[in-house]
């Protein structure tokens, strides 16, 4: 079942930019993942930020989490083309196995 | 090693076939998932294995037959599959209920 939902669905910019995508989501999680897919390829993993955590670094990404509003923002600072990508937040599901992936945020980085 | 890798790549086949799609992961993870993703939308699940017994099946149709042959292994065997079924088949393994999900590249199913 889906939970999570990005916006914006899509988003255009130029390389040197920053990027922020947001997820929001309904029931209460443990965890939060946002994942990487390039087109038709599999999906590369980000960043896990756990329910007690606010803030998460990874070089050039920072992924916020705010429980009491249950959303999720990944910020992609100085993008590159190479950032070019679908992005998808995952919360962990009543089970603890699944991930309930959100719709997604087609992101587009140009030179 | 956080490798999970998948084979065929590309498969293509009629609706009277019987395949199987294969992945693999050597990392001593205990649980391993299939995923199906159609254009543009994100993955659903359709299998989870834990410890190598089936733990999570989403209602997903009897055409799709997964087994655990053992804990780096995971198969979904297809048969009978409709043009619907048409799609990017993901394999996933995690340590733990919870932690990093990682994903394999997949394989790109048509059913004609």
């Amino acid at each position: 079942s889906q939970q999570g939902e990005e916006d914006p669905q899509a988003l255009s910019i130029q390389e040197g930019e920053n990027a922020t995508m947001n997820c929001s989501y309904k029931t209460s999680i443990n965890n939060l993942q946002w994942y990487r897919q390039n087109s038709g390829r599999g999906l590369v993993h980000l960043i896990l930020i756990r329910s007690n955590e606010r803030e998460k670094h990874s070089g050039r990404l920072r992924v916020t989490l705010d429980t009491s509003k249950k959303s999720s923002s990944l910020l992609i600072t100085a993008s590159r083309a190479a950032d070019t990508a679908s992005y998808f937040c995952a919360t962990d599901s009543n089970s603890g196995y699944a991930l309930n992936f959100g719709k997604g945020t087609s992101l587009l980085v140009t030179p | 090693d956080t490798e999970v890798t998948q084979t065929p790549k590309h498969l293509v086949m009629g609706m009277t076939n019987k395949k199987s799609l294969k992945c693999e992961q050597h990392m001593g993870h205990r649980a391993m998932y299939w995923y199906k993703q159609k254009a543009k939308k994100p993955p659903e699940l359709m299998f989870v294995y834990s410890y190598e017994k089936l733990s999570i099946n989403e209602s997903v149709p009897s055409r799709f037959s997964p087994e655990c042959p053992n804990s780096s292994l995971l198969n979904l065997h297809l048969h009978a599959l409709q043009p619907e079924d048409s799609a990017l088949y993901l394999c996933a393994s995690s340590q733990a209920q919870g932690e990093t999900q990682y994903f394999g590249p997949g394989t790109r199913l048509l059913v004609l």
